[in-house]
């Protein structure tokens, strides 16, 4: 079953703007975990941020903070201040974390900063 | 550092033919996965494994097989190569499942 949602194909944004990448999930798991991945053009992976469903506070790593919202199992990454580099493909991943932890990734979503 | 390696990074198969790709990694890490990436799309977790003797299927694991047999290396062997199978493959390995995960640098298949 499909547990990682990713709705938004592309996506531009102005540089020095903010933008928003969504990610939904589905799960009845009480414990989870969610990341967000960049993979630019050269194709390497990098991860960006970690969210775990008991976690008090929405993370953030730098110009990256992830707005989680768990009642809606949204995990939406925002990237503050765009840069040129943050042209890339964005992908979120679910971490199931009963039995054994494996990690799934939604679709991605592609982003392109405009100067 | 060498992080996580994967051999080889390009590989030409015919229909049919057999090939283990590799995947090293010095980090001591428990946790290791196989992700195939086709052009445009997610990543498609093939296997993954939570330690030494200990694997698991993924979403996609028909035509491959896995073992793990030390911590440091977690081969993936396609039997019986299908041009379906043409795709970038990945590997990766966390400390935890939880964790930052490393990846490799890729391997990109192409079954003709």
């Amino acid at each position: 079953a499909q547990k990682i949602t990713q709705t938004q194909p592309g996506m531009f944004v102005q540089e020095k703007e903010a933008v928003t990448l969504d990610c939904t999930y589905d799960t009845s798991d009480p414990s989870y975990g969610l990341f967000w991945y960049k993979q630019p053009s050269s194709g390497e992976m990098i991860f960006l941020i970690y969210q775990g469903s008991y976690d008090q506070q929405n993370a953030t790593e730098g110009r990256y903070s992830l707005n989680f919202q768990k009642a809606r199992k949204s995990a939406n990454l925002v990237i503050s201040a765009s840069q040129l580099g943050d042209s890339a493909m964005y992908f979120c991943a679910f971490l199931d974390s009963g039995g054994y932890q494996k990690v799934t990734f939604g679709i991605g979503t592609k982003l392109q900063v405009i100067p | 550092n060498a992080g996580v390696t994967q051999t080889p990074k390009f590989r030409i198969l015919k229909i049919g033919q057999s090939m283990t790709l590799q995947c090293t990694q010095d980090m001591n890490h428990n946790y290791m996965y196989w992700y195939r990436q086709d052009p445009g799309m997610g990543l498609k977790l093939i296997y993954y494994s939570v330690g030494a003797g200990i694997t698991d299927k993924g979403e996609v694991p028909n035509g491959y097989n896995v073992s793990r047999s030390t911590t440091e290396d977690f081969p993936l062997r396609l039997e019986l190569a299908a041009p379906s199978q043409t795709s970038v493959y990945f590997c990766a390995s966390s400390d935890q499942g939880y964790t930052e995960a490393f990846f490799g640098q890729g391997t990109r298949l192409t079954v003709v």
